[in-house]
């Protein structure tokens, strides 16, 4: 079974600090993609980044930058000098390759910047 | 830049009655899926459509829902007799494909759906 484990229920850091998302995931699959979703307060759902399970190279956009470890089964990621529009809930998520996509979400990480 | 329309955005029904939401894919997508968010909780997969078919569907999608896509454009979630825990933010998403660079969902903005 596919599983995604955010522990993070909730972090609050005051604007231009760097903060890091965890996400752990479990899957049996050898082919797998890993996502990141924001969503804002007005609720929807914003996709961040995709990353397939063989490409394990991190990637940076902006402030924003990915670390995934296969070795750890993790995909965090950071966001460097946080502004108050970071503000949001971010969902990591897991689906396999062979079928119909179907997204396996984390429980979310309630992130509030403060000015 | 293309994206997913849902109509209503918000809607409030009594326990018991049907309700049906809509959704508008992205044009050349093919692959669209419901998702569901009650209030505070994670995501939930709820059903994937392609082909004019279901593809898969999880065990949250019992025989009270229904999806559809009666013409070219739209794609409808039908909750056949709502209850009172039916009520979540319904997400519509689609994608191009579902393999390789094509596993990209796009979501729309979601309907909130109140059962009352």
């Amino acid at each position: 079974a596919q599983k995604v484990t955010q522990a993070q229920t909730e972090i609050s850091v005051v604007e231009k600090e760097d903060v890091t998302l965890d996400c752990v995931y479990e899957t049996r699959d050898t082919t797998y993609y890993l996502f990141w979703y924001k969503q804002p307060p007005s609720g929807e759902l914003v996709f961040l980044i995709r990353r397939n399970s063989f490409d394990e190279q991190n990637e940076i956009s902006g402030r924003y930058s990915w670390n995934f470890q296969k070795s750890t089964s993790s995909f965090n990621f950071t966001i460097t000098a946080s502004q108050v529009v970071d503000s949001a809930v971010y969902f990591c998520a897991l689906s396999h390759r062979q079928g119909a996509q179907k997204l396996v979400f984390g429980q979310g990480t309630r992130l509030t910047i403060n000015p | 830049e293309p994206e997913v329309t849902q109509t209503p955005s918000h809607q409030v029904t009594q326990m018991g009655q049907e309700v049906i939401l809509r959704c508008v894919p992205i044009s050349n997508h093919l692959y669209f899926y419901w998702y569901r968010q009650i209030l505070g909780q994670k995501v939930e997969f709820l059903v994937s459509f392609y082909n004019n078919e279901i593809s898969e569907k999880s065990e949250i999608f019992d025989d009270q829902f229904s999806v559809e896509r009666p013409d070219g454009s739209n794609f409808t979630l039908k909750i056949r007799s709502t209850k009172l825990e039916d009520s979540a933010m319904y997400f519509c998403a689609s994608s191009v494909g579902t393999g390789g660079l094509n596993t990209e969902a796009f979501f729309g903005q979601g309907t909130r759906l109140t059962v009352v």
